[in-house]
């Protein structure tokens, strides 16, 4: 079955930056999409942007242009999700989702990594 | 890109059906089909229960259903189960070409 592993729990200091990783399984990795949507404490979902990892579409939310970058290792089926400059506004958790090509919907999700950014 | 707007909470009984609604605007819900619904509990991962408006994909029950009218989308769940108590998103795809979501609504089952 398909499977979105994220890598665990990170605690890092402002203007730090933290890489999360989504490592796939069950099925093929270069067919899908992958989207980062994060949820702060207390607050809602938030896309961050998406990934193909044939590297055709590659989009962020404006608001994370020029602090995030994606990127991926198809040898591992992982892709991989840096975000810089960090700030307490960054304190998240962090979740990778898969989608089919043109659907536009997340049909599978990671499990969640916490970002918690703090001096 | 604003946030699309749901009512912090909705409260039902056993049995009853409610609705969560969703606005939007003319760049996003308005003129998108693409119009989503996640089911969120708490320390699990969000899992879709509608897309494009109104479907529902395969295992989804058909106590879920989505529509949408103008720049509003709405959540219907009937028959209300004390499984159903979690929190729900709404998201559309917009007309530049990105993702916006809603604050999230709080379901409760009494």
């Amino acid at each position: 079955q398909v499977q979105l592993v994220q890598s665990g729990a990170e605690g890092k200091k402002p203007g730090a930056s933290v890489e999360i990783s989504c490592k796939a399984s069950g099925y093929t990795f270069t067919n899908y999409y992958m989207h980062w949507i994060r949820q702060a404490p207390g607050q809602g979902l938030e896309w961050m942007g998406i990934f193909d990892p044939t590297g055709v579409v590659t989009k962020f939310a404006q608001k994370f242009q020029g602090r995030v970058t994606m990127t991926s290792d198809p040898s591992t089926s992982t892709v991989y999700m840096d975000l810089s400059s960090l700030t307490s506004e960054d304190t998240a958790i962090y979740y990778c989702a898969r989608e089919t090509p043109r659907t536009c919907y997340f049909d599978s999700w990671g499990q969640g990594t916490l970002v918690t950014v703090s001096s | 890109q604003s946030a699309l707007t749901q009512p912090a909470s909705v409260s039902g009984s056993p049995g009853q059906s409610i609705t969560i609604s969703c606005t939007g605007t003319s760049s996003d819900v308005g003129s998108s089909n693409h119009v989503f619904w996640y089911q969120h509990h708490p320390g699990k991962a969000p899992k879709l229960v509608i897309y494009d408006v109104s479907n529902r994909p395969t295992g989804v029950s058909n106590r879920f259903s989505g529509s949408k009218s103008g720049n509003t989308a709405s959540l219907t769940i009937s028959g209300l189960q004390a499984e159903d108590e979690a929190d729900y998103y709404c998201t559309s795809y917009t007309s530049t070409y990105t993702y916006v979501f809603a604050s999230g609504t709080k379901v409760n089952v009494l």
